[in-house]
């Protein structure tokens, strides 16, 4: 069974200051990988993917997630933080085509904090 | 462009009173679709598919039921509702045969039971 854990469940940073949301993984196979955004009472949005190729990903907003197979990790980075990128971070992660392959798996969420 | 509409934006209704919210998708043919319910603003909790008209795969028993009747259009329903039915839900399509699995999500409906 895949999963994800996002191990920290809230990250405070200044604003300017680089910023960092940990993810790492856990699934048979080779992953693909998922960050969402979530702004209070909406939906949630799409940031970036990692398929296949290069490591480092770049998404919406600025911001960039760099894939490490080997620590099974997926962690999202921004080079300097906004007071409106304050938000909840999901990671998900979905196994190659097979069993579950419709669903995707999300870990429990970051809250982001990013003080002025 | 693909949108995704949730209707109505915000729901208070008691308890054992009936349920029923609406996902519809625009710009796109033949979705997966998919409704989670999300508590105290965490964790997503994934209750329904559907990759086809009349095709439901339910993830967690409850007194919760859906239906898709049309290709773009996905309904959540209760016949009778719990106090711990109480959340945010959100609907979501992604794109069946194309795509690698990413999902896109509506912005939601407040539930609240009282």
């Amino acid at each position: 069974a895949q999963s994800v854990a996002q191990p920290e469940d809230q990250v405070n940073v200044a604003e300017g200051n680089p910023l960092t949301v940990k993810c790492t993984y856990s699934v048979s196979g080779n992953p693909y990988l998922f960050w969402y955004v979530q702004y209070p009472n909406r939906g949630l949005q799409f940031l970036l993917k990692y398929i296949t190729g290069d490591n480092l990903v770049k998404g919406s907003y600025g911001f960039e997630a760099e894939f490490n197979k080997s620590q099974t990790s997926f962690h999202l980075k921004k080079p300097s933080a906004l007071v409106s990128d304050s938000a909840l971070y999901f990671c998900a992660v979905k196994a190659l085509p097979g069993a579950g392959s419709y669903q995707l798996t999300f870990g429990k969420g970051t809250k982001l904090s990013v003080i002025p | 462009s693909q949108t995704i509409h949730q209707w109505p934006a915000t729901l208070v209704q008691p308890v054992g009173s009936p349920l029923s919210l609406e996902c519809t998708v625009e710009g796109t043919s033949n979705p997966n679709l998919y409704w989670y319910r999300q508590a105290a603003g965490r964790g997503l909790q994934l209750l329904f598919y559907s990759v086809g008209i009349g095709q439901i795969s339910s993830e967690v028993p409850q007194n919760l039921s859906a239906s898709r009747p049309q290709d773009r259009q996905f309904i959540l329903s209760s016949k009778k509702l719990l106090l711990s039915d109480s959340g945010f839900y959100l609907c979501a399509w992604g794109p069946r045969l194309a795509g690698v699995g990413e999902q896109y999500f509506g912005p939601g409906t407040r539930l609240t039971v009282t």
